[in-house]
């Protein structure tokens, strides 16, 4: 039974950082890539960063790009995603997904990230 | 990279009724679509995969179609669980990059 328990999430101001991070469980965590998801309050899904099985490929959604870095640790079956920078638009819920393929088979519950001053 | 439209936004149905979900793609994406539901207050979850496949665990009456630029998600008898937003998405090879829909919100009628 695959599980994904993200932390982290708070209150934080214009311009600080922020660190998330992603427990699994119930699957061979290092054959995976790896995502993560936001979604603005009443919004919809907006995809943020993918880290592949073994670390060596990250991509970005431009909104993101140079701001956010995304990180594993396969010895522990930890995700991060450290968010620097960070504006009021980044204020969602942060969602960490397994990878299969073209998709997102599995979701945590999410992690509130407010960016407020 | 495809932009992914849905229609209609917002979907009232009756319990025990067919529901049938659009979505669009600005350019052919072939047979590489998801369709995920999302219920308040919970994640996202994976129903169709590659435009028809159901995932593990997903009840018969979802279904997908549809290749190239054009497909739908159908629901042939609702049961009150239904009642949700679904997103479709596509994988963008080049540039890297994964796109959801805007989401179409089925609701109770």
């Amino acid at each position: 039974h695959v599980q994904l328990v993200e932390s982290g999430g708070g209150v934080v101001q214009p311009g600080r950082s922020l660190r998330l991070s992603c427990a699994a469980s119930g699957f061979t965590f290092s054959k995976f890539g790896m995502h993560w998801v936001r979604q603005a309050p009443g919004k919809g899904l907006e995809w943020v960063a993918v880290i592949s099985f073994d670390g060596s490929h990250k991509f970005f959604a431009d909104s993101v790009k140079g701001r956010f870095t995304v990180s594993r640790d396969n010895s522990k079956n930890t995700l991060d995603l450290q968010l620097n920078s960070l504006r009021v638009e980044d204020t969602a819920v942060y969602y960490c997904a397994k990878g299969r393929d073209d998709y997102l088979d599995s979701w945590g519950q999410g992690t509130l990230v407010t960016v407020s001053s | 990279e495809s932009v992914l439209t849905q229609s209609p936004a917002t979907l009232s149905v009756s319990p025990g009724e067919r529901a049938t979900l659009s979505c669009r793609a600005s350019q052919s994406v072939s047979s590489y679509l998801a369709w995920y539901q999302q219920r308040p207050g919970q994640a996202p979850r994976l129903l169709i995969y590659d435009a028809s496949n159901r995932a593990t665990g997903i009840p018969a009456r979802f279904s997908g179609s549809g290749s190239g630029t054009d497909f739908t998600l159908t629901i042939s008898s609702l049961e009150p669980e239904d009642f949700a937003v679904y997103y479709c998405q596509h994988r963008s090879i080049w540039p890297p990059g994964y796109t959801f829909g805007q989401g179409t919100k089925l609701e109770i009628k």
